[in-house]
């Protein structure tokens, strides 16, 4: 069965420091993998995806991923975390190999607290 | 306790249909967000709605989609006149609140509702 873990209900960072968002995940066979980000009073909104190629992936905000096969993980990283990055975080998985009838499976979230 | 429920889970249409997709969230949530996976993509999303308000709707086409959220029975997402590129996955989630800076409001999912179009 497809599963993302994201083991961290919250992570707390000073203002400059990196941070990093974990998140693992559960797929029969390879899998497409999202980071989504959401603002208080907001809906989801996405970040970066993984599909193929490099494994290391840049997306929005300043932000990366890493996508580690033999770990079977996709943490979330920034160098320099900035107040304004507080939010919830969600990752999510898809199986590729199910077809166009794979839907998304999402991890339960991260609460990000980014302190000045 | 029931989660979020979306029926029906497969819908087929043909072109030119209309398309009623329905989303009850989880109980005492009053917040609802529905989202759209295209084929090999990840979820845009599409509206927010509280009961009989809609917050924000950025992500809606201007065009064939309304969605409602009464203030009895669950929320509705309306695509008029289906066309080949309305076939997706539709996921609807929901949260007590919208909540503040500080608050960790988390948003559940339903398990989508799979459009087809013919």
């Amino acid at each position: 069965a497809q599963s993302v873990a994201q083991p961290e209900d919250q992570v707390n960072v000073a203002e400059g420091n990196p941070l990093t968002v974990k998140c693992t995940y559960s797929v029969s066979g390879n899998p497409y993998l999202f980071w989504y980000v959401q603002y208080p009073n907001r809906g989801l909104q996405f970040l970066l995806k993984y599909i193929t190629g490099d494994n290391l992936v840049k997306g929005s905000y300043g932000f990366e991923a890493e996508f580690n096969k033999s770990q079977t993980s996709f943490h979330l990283k920034k160098p320099s975390a900035l107040v304004s990055d507080s939010a919830l975080y969600f990752c999510a998985v898809r199986d590729r190999d199910g077809g166009s009838q794979g839907n998304l499976i999402f991890g339960k979230g991260t609460k990000l607290s980014v302190k000045p | 306790n029931a989660g979020v429920m979306q029926n029906p889970r497969h819908l087929v249409r043909r072109r030119g249909q209309e398309a009623r997709l329905r989303c009850s969230p989880v109980k005492g949530h009053s917040h609802v967000y529905w989202y759209r996976q295209l084929p090999e993509e990840g979820l845009k999303f599409m509206v927010y709605l509280q009961k009989e308000n809609i917050i924000d709707e950025s992500g809606m086409p201007k065009e064939r989609f309304s969605a409602e959220f009464p203030k009895e029975g669950p929320s509705i997402l309306r695509i008029q006149q289906v066309v080949r590129g309305d076939s997706a996955a539709y996921f609807c989630a929901s949260s007590p609140r919208g909540g503040g800076a500080s608050d960790r409001v988390w948003q559940y999912f339903g398990p989508g509702t799979r459009l087809t179009v013919t």
